[in-house]
Parts: structure tokens; C-alpha cells; sequence
């Protein structure tokens, strides 16, 4: 069975610092991962996606994740924290092997706060 | 390029009323999904459709209904609505295992 664990419900930087925002998976199976992020009363947009390429992986507004197999890990990180990047974030395993829910699992979500 | 299209995007229900919620892709997904979105939990998955004429339950399916109408609209029945539905319902599709793509949500509110 698979899991995702997203080991911070929210996380506090200030405008211009660094952005880490951690997740943890298990799979049986060679996965591929996602991150999504929800702004304020809006739907979930896809920031970006490993799907067994190049384990670097670059997504719009500056964000990156880096598959680290060894480690079971996907941390998405951001150079530098705007404002608008104040939001809901999920981090999401697909199985690509089927099985429940067509493969999909979601991590609980973890919320960016920017201090100006 | 419409994607995921939900409609209402908002609704107020009295408890016991009735009501669905339409949902329409239009990227030829064969998979469609919906989620409830709640404070403190994340998404929740109701049911999913992984191909025309196939529905499947998810996480929290009761109290609801799901009709794979055709291959690009995927409907959400409230039969007789409870306070505790009270939520931000998002219609998912996609192609094999790639990844979703989400409409903006409708937001219920049962009285």
C-alpha cells in the first residue's frame, strides 16, 4: 500500500528566504510524484511533477523538487518566499500500477504563511 | 480550453433537499473523480470513475451518488442533504497516470 506524509501542517518564512516544504512516501511500486498548490478559494493548480525523467524537477513560480528514491522523500523548495506564494500545499503519490482509487493518494496538505 | 468545468460554484441547502453537482472535462480523460475538502483534513475522495460505465467508491461515499454520464461529464447526488456535507466539493479528471486536473469547486452549505 501506499502513503504520503507531509511532516508539517504549516510552515512560517519571511518574504525573500528560502521555501522547504517536506514529504515522505511509501510505494510498492515505482511511483510517480506531484505537487499541487491551492491558493485561498481556488481549485488546485499542478506545480509540478516527477514521473521516473530526471529527478530534479522544475515547476512554475521558481519552485523545485528533487525524487531522492533512497530516502523515500520529494521536498519541494523555493529559493526565495514571495507573498503571493502564500497558499495550501499537497504533495501527491501515483502508483501507475492502479489499484484503489486509481492509484492516487494525497498528503494532508501543508500551509505556507509568508511574513513580510 | 475550459479543462474542468464544475457547476454551481456555490449553493445553500435546507437539510433533506436534494441536489447534484455537474461536472465536465473536456481533455478526453477517461478518469474523473470527486473530492470534499474540509478544514484540517486535506481531500477526502467520495468516488471515482476510472473509465466510462465504471464508478468506484473512495474514502467517505456515503450519503452520496456518482453517474459516469458519458465519457466527459461525471455527476455528485445528494439525496437528501445533512449538515455534516456541509463542504468544498473539486471534480478531478485525467489520463492514465498522469496528473489531475481539478475544477474550482463548488461550495455547499446545508442548514
Amino acid at each position: 500500500a501506499q502513503s504520503v506524509t507531509q511532516l508539517d501542517s504549516h510552515v512560517s518564512v519571511s518574504e525573500g528566504t528560502p521555501v522547504l516544504l517536506r514529504c515522505n512516501y511509501s510505494s510498492s511500486y515505482s511511483p510517480s510524484l506531484f505537487w499541487y498548490v491551492q491558493h485561498p478559494n481556488k481549485g488546485l493548480q499542478l506545480l509540478l511533477k516527477y514521473t521516473s525523467a530526471a529527478t530534479l524537477v522544475k515547476g512554475i513560480n521558481g519552485f523545485e523538487a528533487e525524487f531522492k528514491k533512497s530516502e523515500t522523500s520529494f521536498h519541494l523548495t523555493k529559493p526565495s518566499a514571495h507573498m503571493s506564494d502564500a497558499a495550501e500545499y499537497f504533495c501527491v503519490v501515483s502508483e501507475n500500477s492502479g489499484g484503489g482509487a486509481d492509484g492516487l493518494t494525497f498528503g494532508k496538505g501543508t500551509h505556507l504563511i509568508i511574513q513580510p | 480550453n475550459a479543462g474542468v468545468t464544475q457547476t454551481p460554484k456555490f449553493q445553500v441547502l435546507k437539510t433533506g433537499q436534494s441536489m447534484t453537482l455537474q461536472c465536465a472535462q473536456d481533455m478526453n480523460h477517461n478518469s474523473m473523480y470527486w473530492y470534499r475538502q474540509d478544514p484540517g483534513m486535506g481531500l477526502r475522495l467520495i468516488y471515482y470513475s476510472a473509465s466510462e460505465g465504471t464508478t468506484d467508491k473512495g474514502e467517505v461515499p456515503n450519503g452520496y451518488n456518482v453517474s459516469r454520464l458519458n465519457k466527459r461529464e461525471f455527476s455528485l447526488r445528494l439525496e437528501s442533504a445533512a449538515p455534516s456535507q456541509t463542504s468544498v466539493y473539486f471534480c478531478a479528471s485525467r489520463e492514465y497516470w498522469m496528473p489531475q486536473h481539478f475544477g474550482d469547486g463548488t461550495r455547499l452549505s446545508i442548514l
